[in-house]
């Protein structure tokens, strides 16, 4: 079956550009979760939907960044006003209470 | 605050000998632990899970962990490695519940170079 997708896989963008990074969960999975992996470093979480609901959005470090997922499927991460420090690889996991299927990541890079 | 700390920022070894990588880590109560592989290009891979009971699990690959409460330890081991096992180690710390519940706390990971 399909496994989690993240579209672009990549993206290029200038410093103050807008962008959204969208995840298609495994369809069922009801917990849907946002990760930021900076090169050398592992994953920090960012945010945890349950639901269409925001359960944990400690993660996220500023107001730049806000998550939305409509539905209880598919989730978009926006990140308004983007500076270098945001380059990063941003992944997204689904789970049915239990393991965290992970998606292949989209790299953003901010010139 | 849940956290995770992985001492061996990189290791090498050859193949066919015997591996084990370091994790240690922070948590208030009895954690889900975790163990993702990650090469180059590729998503994320569970390679083992403990949540209760049997403080040895078995993953896929060959992969053994142990949990060891007293050490706050989930060390992964392999008796054997292959040059397919080249790729990098995370080690994680998953919260039981309330809000948080799921959230995995990484550790900084281990880059597993094997040489032929």
């Amino acid at each position: 079956g399909a496994g989690v997708s993240q579209t672009p896989s990549n993206k290029v963008t200038e410093k103050g550009k807008y962008v959204e990074l969208r995840c298609d969960p495994i369809s069922g999975h009801t917990a849907l979760y946002w990760y930021r992996q900076s090169l050398g470093q592992g994953p920090e979480f960012l945010i945890y939907f349950q639901g269409t609901g925001a359960a944990d959005d400690s993660g996220l470090p500023n107001d730049r960044f806000f998550a939305v997922r409509p539905e209880g499927s598919v989730s978009t991460l926006k990140i308004q006003r983007t500076e270098r420090g945001d380059s990063a690889v941003y992944l997204c996991a689904s789970s049915f209470g239990g393991e965290q299927f992970f998606g292949p990541g989209t790299r953003l890079t901010v010139l | 605050a849940q956290s995770v700390t992985q001492p061996d920022i990189h290791i090498t070894v050859s193949e066919g000998a015997s591996l084990e990588l370091r994790c240690n880590y922070s948590y208030g109560a009895t954690p889900y632990l975790f163990w993702y592989v990650q090469s180059p290009g590729q998503g994320l891979q569970l390679l083992l899970k403990y949540f209760s009971g049997d403080t040895l699990v078995q993953g896929i690959k060959g992969f053994e962990a142990e949990f060891k409460r007293s050490q706050s330890s989930f060390n992964l081991r392999k008796p054997s490695v292959h040059w397919s096992d080249a790729a990098e180690y995370f080690c994680a710390v998953g919260a039981r519940g309330g809000t948080s519940y799921g959230k995995l706390t990484f550790g900084q990971g281990t880059i597993l170079t094997v040489h032929p």
